[in-house]
């Protein structure tokens, strides 16, 4: 059974960096064919991709988010991680990871096939 | 960045309706364009995956459609468990851009 669950701190100050973990299960980071991606989702508004990691360590990033973000993985612990620094009350929102499934091996295209079940984080003082 | 627009942004119809979405990209990309459920409060789930495959255990009344810059998600029999909202996302550039979402209700 294929799990992915999102860990981390539901209240952030501003200027904090957020440090969000996805601990997987059902399937493994190596796999060649899947990866992990993360998502998030404002409250009321719609879903926006943030980031992507593959099997082979290929990371890609939300463009307008570049410079903020980090993602990286932990194979023998079955997590990837999602940082984002120098938090805003524009950040809070619902943030989910989901598993990558490769349908076009030549272009990296790919579908979400299972989704955590999201964390929602705060941006206050 | 590849730029998604989803019409319309919400619609109200019958049970038994067939309801069509529309997504137009900003750019040619091929049919690499997959289509998600979300309903309240809970993650989304992928119906559509390369435009038209119906991803596995999804009923078929769901079916996608399009290629190059226009797409087509369509409900063929409006179900009362299909009260949700609809996003498109192309799997072409980076980065992996959503649509803004199609909201759909019971009349």
């Amino acid at each position: 059974q294929v799990t992915l669950t999102e860990s981390g701190p539901v209240l952030v100050k501003p200027t904090e960096t957020l440090t969000l973990t996805c601990t997987v299960s059902g399937f493994s980071v190596r796999n060649p064919s899947m990866g992990v991606s993360w998502i998030r989702q404002p409250p009321g508004r719609a879903l926006e991709w943030l980031a992507h990691i593959f099997p082979n360590d290929v990371k890609s990033y939300q463009t307008s988010l570049e410079t903020r973000l980090t993602i990286s993985k932990d194979t023998s612990r079955s997590q990837v991680v999602l940082t984002l620094t120098n938090m805003d009350p524009a950040d809070t929102a619902t943030y989910y990871c989901a598993r990558i499934n490769i349908f076009d091996d030549f272009w990296s295209a790919y579908f979400l096939d299972y989704w955590g079940q999201g964390a929602l984080v705060t941006v206050s003082s | 960045d590849i730029q998604l627009t989803q019409s319309p942004s919400s619609l109200s119809a019958s049970i038994g309706d067939r309801v069509t979405i529309s997504c137009r990209a900003s750019q040619v990309i091929s049919t690499y364009l997959n289509w998600y459920q979300q309903k309240s409060g809970k993650a989304p789930k992928v119906l559509i995956y390369a435009a038209s495959t119906l991803h596995s255990g999804v009923p078929s009344r769901f079916s996608g459609s399009g290629s190059g810059t226009d797409f087509t998600l369509t409900i063929s029999s409006l179900q009362p468990e299909d009260i949700a909202t609809y996003y498109c996302q192309q799997s072409y550039g980076i980065p992996r851009t959503f649509g803004q979402g199609t909201k759909v209700e019971i009349k």
